[in-house]
């Protein structure tokens, strides 16, 4: 069935760091593919999408491209802030949106 | 617009009791979905309506737990005889008329716990 993996947290940086957050999928189809964050105490809200291969979603200075040869969808972000601190979320959706377990990311001032 | 909301934000039960959240989804909005998030796990999708229809409820416990989305008011996700495993936070999500499965719009979350 489908899947999203993505690399467990929590990830630790200091602002203005880089940062890469890994996401890779199965699926047996074409799905659309998403970054979600979740802020504490909040629902999750839609950071970026790629609805086709080699698709770049950007948001926020956040960017991911959807590369089909490697089924990943990692999310960069080239300096990051402490306000960036929060659960992020890659997701697929074919029939259904099946999410990864989420990654926490500390942003250290 | 006033976004997804879900009351309560916080709910505590006993064993056994009944636990029922709302989800009043974004104007304009006939589809609603629920998801459960358990410590440290992603969402889980669990049940997904439209005004008086359960569309796919595949991911819904085959017993204790119902879902419905009348014509007036807000969807209810009833759990009863909850169990501690029932803790979890619940969200909601909702989209447009014309968009199947498409962008959601997450709420903020009911946090149940039983004791």
């Amino acid at each position: 069935g489908n899947s999203v993996t993505q690399m467990e947290g929590p990830v630790t940086l200091s602002e203005e760091a880089f940062l890469t957050i890994n996401c890779t999928y199965t699926a047996t189809g074409y799905p659309s593919l998403f970054w979600y964050v979740q802020y504490p105490g909040e629902g999750l809200q839609l950071l970026l999408k790629a609805t086709k291969a080699d698709d770049k979603g950007s948001n926020k200075g956040f960017e991911a491209t959807y590369r089909k040869e490697t089924t990943s969808f990692h999310l960069e972000k080239g300096s990051v802030q402490v306000s960036d601190s929060a659960v992020y979320f890659c997701a697929l959706r074919d029939d259904k949106i099946i999410f990864g377990k989420g990654t926490r990311l500390h942003i250290l001032p | 617009n006033a976004g997804v909301m879900q009351n309560p934000r916080h709910l505590v039960r006993r064993r056994g009791q009944e636990a029922r959240l709302r989800c009043s989804p974004m104007k304009g909005h006939s589809h609603v979905y629920w998801y459960r998030q358990l410590p440290e796990e992603g969402l889980k999708f669990m049940v997904y309506l439209q005004k008086e229809n359960i569309i796919d409820e595949s991911g819904m416990p085959k017993e204790r737990f119902s879902a419905e989305f009348p014509k007036e008011g807000p969807s209810i996700l009833r759990i009863q005889q909850v169990v501690r495993g029932d803790s979890a936070a619940y969200f909601c999500a909702s989209s447009p008329l014309e968009v199947f499965f498409g962008e959601q719009f997450f709420g903020p979350g009911t946090r149940l716990t039983v004791l």
